[in-house]
């Protein structure tokens, strides 16, 4: 079965370089959400969107940026990177953004900055 | 891959040996709450779920009991094997406008000794 896809799987940026990160949802799922995974960290929740509006905010800095297009991939925009941003980036999507739609998660992004 | 969570919690088992993870939730306003399963540089993966107007439920191998009163998750791996070995999240679910990210608790590695 087709899972989400995320894109890159590995990037290395410098400190105050942009950087997009990739999603390509599970086919027919509508709604995308992004985390944030520091070192020995749990998932933080970032943003999402559900039928390209963004549907919740969390802890996303104004650095980043975010959006979901037509065909319901999202980008990640991140500038002005700094080293704390480096950390694993994971995108999940569900059928609907309904509690007890399960969320399916990519293999993830890894993001360095140096 | 990379592996997440270096300075996790450590449960260690023996193989065929039950495994029992627990899990502190933070807002008693949560309703919903789900069991992942993180292998070295994977995507965190379903495992189970349970609403609040329950407190067991059980899936193939494992089982999830929840205590409202004192906010407390407890994951049960029956017949603990190799594959099993990760880093377990447990999440939280806030009813918010219909639209739900995870909020993901400090997760536990399981290292299963063959």
């Amino acid at each position: 079965a087709a899972g989400v896809i995320q894109s890159p799987r590995h990037l290395i940026k410098e400190k105050r370089e942009t950087a997009t990160l990739k999603c390509y949802p599970i086919p027919r799922h509508d709604t995308v959400y992004w985390y944030q995974q520091g070192p020995g960290q749990d998932p933080q929740f970032l943003i999402s969107f559900y039928e390209k509006m963004q549907s919740d905010k969390g802890s996303i800095p104004d650095r980043f940026s975010a959006q979901q297009f037509s065909d319901y991939h999202s980008e990640l925009n991140m500038s002005s990177l700094e080293l704390g941003d480096s950390a694993l980036y994971f995108c999940a999507s569900s059928f609907r953004p309904f509690q007890g739609d399960e969320q399916y998660f990519g293999p993830g992004t890894r993001l360095t900055v140096t | 891959g990379e592996s997440v969570g270096l300075h996790l919690p450590t449960l260690s088992v023996q193989e065929g040996d039950n495994s029992i993870i627990n899990c502190a939730y933070s807002n008693s306003a949560s309703d919903y709450f789900i069991w992942y399963k993180q292998e070295s540089g994977k995507g965190p993966q379903f495992i189970i779920d349970i609403r609040s107007n329950m407190d067991k439920r059980q899936g193939q191998r494992v089982t999830v009991l929840l205590n409202k009163t004192v906010k407390h998750l407890s994951l049960q791996i029956a017949a603990t094997q190799p594959g099993d070995s990760a880093v377990y999240f447990c999440a939280e679910n806030f009813p918010l406008r219909g639209n739900t990210p995870l909020v993901f608790g400090k997760g536990t590695r399981l290292s299963v000794i063959a």
